[in-house]
C-alpha cells in the first residue's frame, strides 16, 4: 500500500521556469491538499480539493495552479517559478473526518 | 481569522526529562485536533483528539484536549534522543480543512 506518492523528490528550477508537482493516493480518499513548509512558518495550505472535480484556494495560492485530474491525482503547477517559491511541498489526502496522510515531500529550489 | 498557535517554538532538554508542548487554537467549526511528529521528511501522525478531558496515550506520549479553553497539550515523559523532532499541532475544521501551527522544535541531548 503506497499511500500518498509525490514526484519528484527534489527539483531545481531557474526563475521563470514552469513545472508540475505530481501527487497520487491509492486510499480512495475524497480530499487532497497541497502544503508548503518554510522554516519557522509551519505548514501552509496552498490549495485543496474536497472531491474530484473541485478545487479551492487555501492560505497562500498566489503563483500556483492545481488540477484534480481524477480521484487519485492532484497536481500542483508553478507557471513561472520565483525564488520565493523555494520550499518543501507536501501533498496530503484525507477521508472525511479522519487524519490526513502525507506524501514524503518535494524539495524545490528556485534560483 | 482561524489560527493555531504552538508554544514554545523550540525546546532543548536532557534525556530523561519530561516535556509539555502546548497548542492553542481559534478555529471556527472545530472538528478535531491532531498532533504530528516531523523528523526529516513528512509528518507522521501521533494522536487525534475530538473530546475534552479524554487522554490519549501511546507509550511515553500522551495528549489531552480542552475544548472549553481551546487548547491541547502533548506530554512526553522520559525523553530520548529519538524524540528530537518538530511536533506539529493541527486543527481540522468542517469541510475537511486543516490548520497547522508553526510547530515546536524539540532537541533531546544525551
Amino acid at each position: 500500500n503506497a499511500g500518498v506518492t509525490q514526484t519528484p523528490k527534489f527539483q531545481v528550477l531557474k526563475t521563470g521556469q514552469s513545472m508540475t508537482l505530481q501527487c497520487a493516493q491509492d486510499m480512495n480518499h475524497n480530499s487532497m491538499y497541497w502544503y508548503r513548509q518554510d522554516p519557522g512558518m509551519g505548514l501552509r495550505l496552498i490549495y485543496y480539493s474536497a472531491s474530484e472535480g473541485t478545487t479551492d484556494k487555501g492560505e497562500v495560492p498566489n503563483g500556483y495552479n492545481v488540477s484534480r485530474l481524477n480521484k487519485r491525482e492532484f497536481s500542483l503547477r508553478l507557471e513561472s517559478a520565483a525564488p520565493s517559491q523555494t520550499s518543501v511541498y507536501f501533498c496530503a489526502s484525507s477521508p472525511a473526518r479522519v487524519k490526513a496522510f502525507f506524501g514524503q515531500g518535494t524539495r524545490l529550489t528556485v534560483v | 481569522e482561524d489560527k493555531v498557535v504552538q508554544s514554545p517554538l523550540s525546546l532543548v532538554v536532557h534525556e530523561g526529562d519530561t516535556v509539555t508542548l502546548n497548542c492553542s487554537y481559534e478555529v471556527t467549526n472545530f472538528r478535531s485536533l491532531l498532533w504530528y511528529k516531523q523528523e526529516k521528511k513528512a509528518p507522521t501522525f501521533l494522536f487525534m483528539l475530538t473530546s475534552s478531558g479524554i487522554e490519549k496515550k501511546s507509550g511515553r506520549l500522551s495528549s489531552i484536549l480542552d475544548k472549553k479553553e481551546l487548547f491541547s497539550i502533548l506530554n512526553i515523559t522520559a525523553t530520548q534522543t529519538g524524540d528530537s523532532a518538530v511536533y506539529l499541532c493541527a486543527v481540522e475544521a468542517t469541510g475537511n480543512q486543516f490548520y497547522f501551527g508553526t510547530g515546536t522544535s524539540l532537541t533531546v541531548i544525551p
